[in-house]
């Protein structure tokens, strides 16, 4: 069945550092790709709807100038997480959409820990 | 703005109860809601998905149920097991997912 991969599955990096986190669809096309937040115990919350070749479209709340979303393939989305700061410290999972917008696949998320 | 519920939290049962996860929805006006497995620390797998113009779906153990105009969902599985202690969520479809926070399955062997 159809994949989707992140990584890196864990990062650690230092306050003020960026990280970038891929999510790639490994054997379908997806033009609309999603990314999630999830805090312990909580609901995963969307961030950003990602088009391929256009700007990302982000939920209320959520600071594009921090979360950079680039999706410059149809089988690529990057989110980077600019001078990260522990409370950004989270599980972040991707999702893409194949075709027609029926099906949508997710990965298998990556933990961040800002320190 | 859809908001949804699940209840309850947490669910304690031992092998080969049956497992009731109810899951609410505010706007009924979805396309389709999805239930999901997520084992710790990994990402989310699909159980089953109902289109709104479907009452249920049934995948081997799993059974959900959906009651559009109630704004209801119920996901049984029969016949417990402990593999099948992850945590559940359910996601209304209705131009964007919407998640509940889970419900944390224990199955006691």
């Amino acid at each position: 069945g159809a994949v989707v991969s992140q990584h890196p599955s864990r990062v650690i990096c230092k306050s003020g550092t960026s990280v970038k986190i891929e999510c790639r669809s490994l054997d379908f096309q997806a033009t609309t790709m999603f990314w999630y937040r999830q805090f312990p115990k909580k609901s995963l919350m969307l961030m950003a709807t990602s088009n391929e070749g256009s700007k990302a479209t982000y939920e209320q709340g959520v600071e594009k100038d921090k979360f950079l979303i680039n999706h410059a393939s149809l089988t690529l989305s990057t989110l980077t997480v600019t001078s990260a700061h522990p409370e950004d410290s989270s599980f972040y999972i991707c999702s893409a959409m194949e075709g027609t917008g029926n099906t949508i696949y997710f990965g298998e998320g990556s933990w961040l820990t800002v320190v | 703005k859809q908001e949804v519920t699940q209840i309850p939290a947490a669910l304690s049962v031992p092998e080969g109860e049956n497992l009731v996860l109810n899951c609410s929805f505010t706007d009924s006006a979805i396309y389709n809601l999805q239930w999901f497995r997520q084992d710790p620390g990994k990402g989310l797998t699909s159980l089953l998905l109902i289109q709104s113009s479907q009452r249920e779906q049934t995948s081997g153990r799993l059974n959900a149920s959906l009651d559009k105009s109630s704004g209801r969902s119920t996901l049984y599985i029969a016949a417990s097991q402990p593999g099948d202690s992850a945590t559940y969520l359910c996601a209304v479809d209705d131009y964007k997912l919407s998640f509940g926070a889970g419900t944390t399955v224990t199955v006691r062997a």
